[in-house]
């Protein structure tokens, strides 16, 4: 059972546009929800890292957002660039250290 | 200077054979795991290993065996390989249960 899930699944963004897309977790037991970068043929790159609620984390143009209560996330692009093309990856950790990835949401930027 | 380094980086194999993927990692950290990234590109949580000690053991067959020598590695072996098993299997590890730094990954083909 996904209990991490992730929308949409992929999305088409025009370069210079700003976009964001969603993870929903369970809001129960909860311990830390994480965002990756994966860019085809590597591996997983860690964005960030959430563990309070209110939570607001930002990296660059890329930034996220946290509701424990409501059990989502947010995870905003802003002017989006080519190399911004990648699959997001959430996770979310328990409280008893269990981690559950999302399936990603794919985003690509086109020039 | 690789924080997390997987051998070997491509495995070819036939079916029944016994192989095993090494990981080791040089960032001091506790915690390592091993994820399995199935057809969908999903990645899926198999083991995780803290200080040596099985701490996650997600339903994979019994197989798989993860074999951790030291804190800084973590083996999986994998008996009598399936077509099934064909994948691409991701080394991790975390200085707790939060960030996870992710190795370069091992593509498994069962022939």
């Amino acid at each position: 059972i996904l209990n991490v899930e992730q929308s949409p699944q992929s999305l088409h963004v025009q370069e210079g546009d700003s976009t964001n897309f969603t993870c929903s977790f369970p809001s129960s037991n909860f311990y830390a929800l994480h965002w990756y970068r994966w860019e085809t043929a590597k591996s997983p790159e860690a964005l960030f890292v959430m563990t309070l609620n209110g939570d607001e984390k930002k990296k660059g143009r890329i930034s996220a957002t946290l509701n424990t209560k409501e059990g989502y996330s947010y995870l905003y692009i802003k002017g989006s660039q080519p190399e911004d093309s990648a699959t997001y990856l959430c996770a979310f950790t328990d409280s008893w250290g269990k981690l559950q990835f999302g399936a990603g949401t794919q985003v690509v930027v086109t020039p | 200077d690789t924080a997390v380094s997987q051998t070997p980086k491509y495995l070819v194999t036939q079916m029944g054979n016994d192989k095993s993927i090494k990981c080791e990692q040089n960032l001091g950290h506790d915690t390592m795991y091993w994820y399995k990234q199935d057809s969908k590109k999903f990645l899926k949580i198999m083991f995780s290993y803290n200080n040596k000690e099985l701490i996650i053991n997600e339903t994979v067959p019994n197989r798989f065996s993860p074999k951790s020598p030291d804190k800084a590695h973590l083996n999986l072996h994998i008996n009598s390989l399936e077509l099934g098993d064909s994948a691409v299997y991701f080394c991790a590890s975390s200085p707790t249960s939060l960030e996870q730094f992710f190795g370069p990954g091992t593509r498994l083909t069962v022939l």
